[in-house]
């Protein structure tokens, strides 16, 4: 009964792979959104969904794309992997878009050779 | 856009004191403030939070008070316990964007 699920929850993979993370969350939620962590761990948000609709973008590379097939799921694909890439990524969700508490999953470790 | 800044970036306490972070935010819009916990390998957790309509709001050892003058809010954590140790983040909400500060991390020594 997991709330906010990622799979995987460790990737390591190589430069120039393409690669895709996903979300599911169980809580009914409008919004989700997914932040990359760096090593230094800041969180940094890099979109954010509204019943699958784009409300958030912020400047990430082209190479991300999410995906939100229903308001269940968010997914992230990564083109071209590159060694800056690495962090870890984690999924969130909250029921509207503003001003709710965001519950997270529990993260994917994204490590590039 | 928001900017949230938090101090200090890490903080070492002693078991039993307490402890106090806080963080400054530039938009005078942003109307939700919440605090998240996250241990070692694990996810960021809502500890407490607090809307612009209150000053202050207390669960437990832990207290968040707001100056939305000053544009400041800050966490207490007293009685500090071994199991407080992480790092602490604050955020502000605004519009549909969420933004959180660098991040502090808190070790409370036995």
């Amino acid at each position: 009964d997991t709330a906010v699920s990622q799979t995987p929850k460790y990737l390591v993979t190589q430069m120039g792979n393409d690669k895709s993370i996903k979300c599911e969350q169980n809580l009914g939620h409008d919004t989700m959104y997914w932040y990359k962590q760096d090593s230094k761990k800041f969180l940094k948000i890099m979109f954010s969904y509204n019943n699958k609709e784009l409300i958030i973008n912020e400047t990430v590379p082209n190479r991300f794309s999410p995906k939100s097939p229903d308001k269940a799921h968010l997914n992230l694909h990564i083109n071209s992997l590159e060694l800056g890439d690495s962090a870890v990524y984690f999924c969130a969700s909250s029921y509207r878009a503003a001003g709710d508490t965001q519950y997270f999953g529990p993260g994917t470790r994204l490590t590039v050779l | 856009g928001e900017n949230v800044e938090q101090h200090p970036s890490t903080l070492s306490v002693q078991e039993g004191d307490s402890a106090v972070i806080k963080c400054t935010y530039s938009d005078s819009a942003s109307n939700y403030f919440p605090w998240y916990k996250q241990e070692l390998g694990k996810r960021p957790q809502l500890i407490i939070d607090i809307r612009s309509n209150v000053g202050e709001k207390k669960d437990q050892r832990i207290a968040v008070t707001l100056n939305k003058t000053a544009k400041h809010f800050s966490l207490h954590i007293t009685e500090t316990q071994p199991e407080d140790s992480a790092v602490y983040f604050c955020a502000a909400s605004y519009g549909q964007n969420f933004v959180f500060g660098p991040g502090t991390r808190l070790s409370v020594l036995p």
